[in-house]
């Protein structure tokens, strides 16, 4: 159980194109997702956490009008980077919590995004 | 502020040996601590949860303690496998359930 999937597991666009990331959680609801950034021989950094039927709430340094963050449901939040430049090429992952339990997070595989 | 640290930054042995990893963190008000294995350019997988109420926990050849007090946490490997080498990072939960990373530590087991 607790399994979390991204939807697509790598994107290549081009620069100043929009592209849209989905994280789902399989067989949980999830109260909460977050999402994460992790540039080469890094590691996470938080971008933004998101409760479902409400705004996200981002980290110092994240432009919000950016990277837009949708919780629409229990099971579903989407990341969407606008204007993508290359520098936003980075592995995104996502995780979600259950609405009830200790409190772990269950991470997704991950998305590749690379921008020509 | 939390900060978590992991030492070493790489490492490695040859097959067979036992290692330890170490994560130290600064503030000792934590929900949880998280070890996670990561290969190249993939996802994270979870190894071991350690609530802030338990000592260790144990996986197979892993085991993972927890000393809150003085704000660290091992990674005891046993008997190393070629098909342990990856990146290891530690994550504690802080009392807003939000991860603080450590930037973690590549291992590479020698056939």
């Amino acid at each position: 159980g607790a399994v979390v999937s991204q939807h697509p597991s790598w994107v290549i666009c081009k620069s100043g194109t929009s592209v849209k990331i989905e994280c789902r959680s399989l067989d949980f609801q999830a109260t909460t997702m977050f999402w994460y950034r992790q540039f080469p021989k890094q590691s996470l950094m938080l971008m933004a956490t998101s409760n479902e039927g409400s705004k996200a709430t981002y980290e110092q340094g994240v432009e919000k009008d950016k990277f837009l963050i949708n919780h629409a449901s229990l099971t579903l939040s989407t990341l969407t980077v606008t204007s993508a430049h290359p520098e936003d090429s980075s592995f995104y992952i996502c995780s979600a919590r259950q609405r009830t339990g200790s409190g772990e997070q269950y991470f997704g595989p991950g998305t590749r995004l690379t921008v020509t | 502020k939390q900060e978590v640290t992991q030492i070493p930054a790489a490492l490695s042995v040859p097959e067979g040996e036992n290692l330890v990893l170490n994560c130290s963190f600064t503030d000792s008000a934590i929900y949880n601590l998280q070890w996670f294995r990561q290969d190249p350019g993939k996802g994270l997988t979870s190894l071991l949860l350690i609530q802030s109420s338990q000592r260790e926990q144990t996986s197979g050849r892993l085991n993972a303690s927890l000393d809150k007090s003085s704000g660290r946490s091992t990674l005891y490997i046993a008997a190393s496998q070629p098909g342990d080498s990856a990146t290891y990072l530690c994550a504690v939960m802080d009392s807003n359930y939000q991860l603080i990373w450590g930037a973690g530590t590549k291992l590479i087991i020698k056939p």
